[in-house]
């Protein structure tokens, strides 16, 4: 049962290129979330987004940018990659809550993206 | 969100009990205490939450004490598939924040 899936496992990009990580969620989830993980450092929120064509900066946003056309997509950009974005990318979904009920927070399998 | 404190690491034999402490004495009245976990190159994986009072699921048991300061996460009989790393997470229950998560506890389960 297929939840939140991105569009790539590995990546290996080079240095100036555009890069987009598309990532897809099935549970008409409201907010999604793009983190990237590096070691030592923990999971980093780069950008949120809680409506289409709503978004919100993380802790990390410089160098990215995001994308919420659907309610079901949300796209990380780095519009020109270096090479400290190597990273471990991971995405994420989460309902709205309201009342006492908590709603699980799904991640996708992460991108490893390499930039050279 | 409170800040959580957990060990870097600890090592549980196959089929015993794993407990796995957290603390968080900075909580406030409206925060929940939630548990994840991240096996080796997936995403994290949420295992259990709770409030104030003491939580079972199919997947572990949750002890919080009665000041809320600190908490357990209990895996009553772990296998080598549990050894991940295991982030122990404080916030108010909107699911517009995103979570905060730590260095988190790496479990090594051994045979």
């Amino acid at each position: 049962d297929v939840k939140v899936t991105q569009s790539s496992r590995y990546l290996v990009k080079r240095t100036g290129e555009k890069v987009f990580l598309e990532c897809v969620q099935d549970m008409d989830h409201e907010n999604m979330f793009w983190y990237r993980q590096d070691p030592g450092l923990g999971l980093r929120l780069i950008y949120f987004s809680y409506d289409v064509k709503m978004k919100e900066k993380g802790d990390i946003p410089e160098g990215y940018s995001v994308s919420r056309e659907k309610k079901e997509r949300f796209s990380l950009i780095l519009e020109s990659a270096s090479t400290n974005q190597t990273s471990m990318y991971l995405c994420a979904s989460r309902s709205h809550t309201s009342g006492s009920s908590y709603n699980e927070q799904f991640f996708g399998p992460g991108t490893r993206l390499t930039v050279l | 969100d409170a800040k959580t404190t957990q060990p870097t690491s600890m090592d549980c034999a196959e089929g015993r009990a794993a407990n796995l402490p957290c603390n968080h004495s900075t909580i406030s009245g409206n925060e929940y205490v939630y548990w994840y976990r991240q096996i080796h190159s997936q995403g994290p994986q949420y295992i259990i939450h709770g409030l104030k009072n003491n939580e079972t699921n199919e997947m572990a048991s949750l002890i919080i004490t009665e000041d809320r300061k600190s908490s357990t996460l209990i895996l009553p009989h772990a296998t080598l598939r549990d050894t991940a790393v295991y982030y122990c997470i404080v916030s108010r229950d909107t699911g517009r924040r995103a979570l905060t998560f730590g260095s988190g506890t790496r479990l090594q389960v051994q045979p």
